[in-house]
Parts: structure tokens; sequence; C-alpha cells
């Protein structure tokens, strides 16, 4: 089956540095991917979708200059917190889609600290 | 945009026993509806998925229906089991595209 890969797992990082996620499909290539932000106890809330070899399409209230988002080729889309807060601390995760037959799959999802 | 809902937000259940979440949406055009299970400190994982020309599926103890007439869809888990303690999320969305996700709901399995 579809398998999305995303790293690192975890990570901590100091106030005002920049932090880079890594979203890659394994076994499919995905013309399309998004990302996620959620926070404890929440709802996954969508950030921006993905597009290989253009431009991220953000959502409403999500920072483009501050979320950067580069799709670069078909397997592998890396999300950047730039000038990271503690704010800014929580799981990100990425989904995939190969087609519309094989709706989405999601990555194992990032744990962002910031200190 | 689509808005979806989902109760309850807590569900507790003894071994043996049924589990039902039910949601709604808002956007008649939605037209896929996948439900995920998320483990603690995981990604959601997909358990099962309808499409609106199908009125329900089942797989081995999972069963999802949907009644478009009312943008209603439920989850069922037959035979729970302390495994099934995870946070549940539906979802809907348009021709694929992005997903709008409910809230989601904590099953505790009680063995």
């Amino acid at each position: 089956g579809a398998v999305v890969s995303q790293h690192p797992s975890w990570v901590i990082c100091k106030s005002g540095t920049s932090v880079k996620i890594e979203c890659r499909s394994l076994d499919f290539q995905a013309t399309t991917m998004f990302w996620y932000r959620q926070f404890p106890k929440q709802s996954l809330m969508l950030m921006a979708t993905s597009n290989e070899g253009s431009k991220a399409t953000y959502e409403q209230g999500v920072e483009k200059d501050k979320f950067l988002i580069n799709h670069a080729s078909l397997t592998l889309s890396t999300l950047t917190v730039t000038s990271a807060h503690p704010e800014d601390s929580s799981f990100y995760i990425c989904s995939a889609s190969l087609n519309s037959q094989n709706g989405y799959t999601f990555g194992s999802g990032t744990r962002l600290t910031v200190v | 945009g689509e808005n979806v809902e989902q109760h309850p937000s807590t569900l507790s259940v003894q071994e043996g026993d049924s589990a039902v979440i039910k949601c709604t949406y808002s956007d008649s055009a939605s037209n896929y509806f996948p439900w995920y299970k998320q483990e603690l400190g995981k990604g959601p994982q997909l358990i099962i998925d309808i499409r609106s020309n199908v009125g329900e599926k089942k797989d081995q103890r999972i069963a999802v229906t949907l009644n478009k007439t009312a943008k209603h869809f439920s989850l069922h888990i037959t035979e729970t089991q302390p495994e099934d303690s995870a946070v549940y999320f539906c979802a809907a969305s348009m021709n694929d595209y992005k997903l709008s996700f409910g809230a989601g709901t904590t099953v505790t399995v009680r063995a």
C-alpha cells in the first residue's frame, strides 16, 4: 500500500531558529501533498496544499513566509518553520494522495518543541 | 467551506460492546468520507472510507453508513477490544481534494 514517511519524528529547537520537516511518498508519486498542524487534544487543521512544481496554496490565517513549503519532486515535500517561536510548538503531519481511488495516506507526524 | 461535526467527543465502552460515532457535514457536494484512527503521538491511520455512491461499507468489525439526504455518516465498531482505544476522526472532502476533519472522539474500551 501507499506509504508516507515523515522526518524527523520529533525536534527541539531554540526560538528564532528554523526547522525543516520532510515528507516522502515511498512507493508512489504524489502530485499533491498536504500539511496539517495539530495542537494537543484537538483536530487536524490544514495549513497548506503542496503542489509539485508550483507554489503551495495556504489556508487562511497561515503565514506563507513563516511556513515555507517546497515540493520539488513527486516524492518529496518539505515544510520549513522559519524563526520559530514557542507558540509554533505543535504536532505537524503531512499526507499524500496517489489518486482519487486511493484516498489519503498520512505520515507519522513531527513533534516540534520550540524553547 | 465544508463543516464537519462529530459526536460524541468521548466514548467509553465495555470490551465486547459496540461503539458508534456520528458525523454530519454541511456541503452536499462532498462525496468522500474517510474515518481515521489516531494513537498517541502518531499520525492518523485510515480504517475505512465510503464514497457517496454507496450507503454502507463493512470491513470485519468496522462498518460505515452514509445518509446523503440527511448529510450524516457513522462509524460502527462491533466486539470492541482494548486495542480499539484511540482517537477517531471523521472527515469529508469533495472530489478527493482537501479533507475537512471532525473534532475527534476519544474511545476508551474498558477491559
